[in-house]
C-alpha cells in the first residue's frame, strides 16, 4: 500500500498570502490529522476529519482551516501568512479512529518571507 | 489534562551500546503509548504502541519500550544502538481525536 502523501514537499510564500496543502491519506483510511511542527513548539495538533467531519481543533487561530473531501483526501488552509507560520506540517491518516496508530506523510515544508 | 514529558533533549551514546530514552505520561486511565521516530527533513515514523495487555511491547528496528504503570513511564530501548539510529524520538500518547506528543529527544550516535 502507498504511504500517505503530501503535495508539495516544499513552498515559499510571502507575509500576506494565503496557502494550500493537500494530503492523500492511505487507501482505505478514513481519519486526517494535521499537525505543526516547528523548532520552538514541538508538534502541535491543528485538525482532525473523519468522514468529511471536522471531529477535533487545535488552539490556532481561524487562519487555519481545512476540509476533507468524500475520498478522504484531505487540504489545509492558511490565510493572511504570517513569518510564524514558518513550519513543517505534517499530516498523517488512521484506518477508523485515530485515538489508534497514525501513518504520518512527510510533510510539507512552508517558509514565509 | 493528558501530556506526556520527555525530560532529556539531547542524549549521545556509542554506537553498540544500549538506549534508553525516557517518557512519562499523565493520564488517569491507562492510556494509549506511542513512540515515534523522525530522521532530518522527514515525517515521523511508528516504532511501537500499547493500548493493553503485556506491559513489554516489540516494535520495529530492534527498539522495544515497557509500560510501567506505577511510574507513570513508557520508556524506549535498544541493546544495542546503531549509527543509523541518529534522529529525533517522540512519544506520544492519544486523546480524542488527536496525538498530544513529547518535546522529543535527539539522539546522537558516535562511531
Amino acid at each position: 500500500k502507498a504511504g500517505v502523501t503530501q503535495t508539495p514537499r516544499y513552498l515559499i510564500k510571502t507575509r500576506g498570502q494565503q496557502v494550500t496543502l493537500s494530503c492523500s491519506p492511505i487507501s482505505g483510511h478514513r481519519s486526517v490529522s494535521w499537525y505543526q511542527q516547528t523548532p520552538g513548539q514541538g508538534l502541535q495538533f491543528l485538525f482532525e476529519y473523519f468522514s468529511e467531519t471536522q471531529r477535533n481543533k487545535g488552539n490556532f487561530p481561524g487562519r487555519f482551516s481545512g476540509r476533507q473531501f468524500s475520498n478522504s483526501r484531505s487540504e489545509m488552509n492558511v490565510s493572511t501568512l504570517e513569518l510564524g507560520d514558518s513550519a513543517l506540517y505534517l499530516c498523517a491518516s488512521s484506518p477508523g479512529d485515530s485515538q489508534y496508530e497514525q501513518y504520518f506523510g512527510p510533510g510539507t515544508r512552508l517558509t514565509v518571507t | 489534562a493528558q501530556s506526556v514529558t520527555q525530560p532529556d533533549i539531547h542524549i549521545t551514546v556509542s554506537e553498540g551500546a544500549s538506549l534508553e530514552l525516557r517518557c512519562n505520561y499523565s493520564y488517569g486511565a491507562t492510556p494509549y503509548l506511542f513512540w515515534y521516530v523522525q530522521s532530518p527533513g522527514q515525517g515521523l515514523q511508528l516504532l511501537l504502541k500499547y493500548f493493553s495487555g503485556d506491559t513489554l511491547v516489540q516494535g520495529i528496528k530492534g527498539f522495544e519500550a515497557e509500560f510501567k504503570r506505577s511510574q507513570s513511564s513508557f520508556n524506549l530501548r535498544k541493546p544495542s544502538v546503531h549509527w543509523s539510529d541518529a534522529a529525533e524520538y517522540f512519544c506520544a500518547t492519544s486523546g480524542t481525536y488527536k496525538y498530544i506528543f513529547g518535546t522529543g529527544t535527539r539522539l546522537k550516535v558516535l562511531a
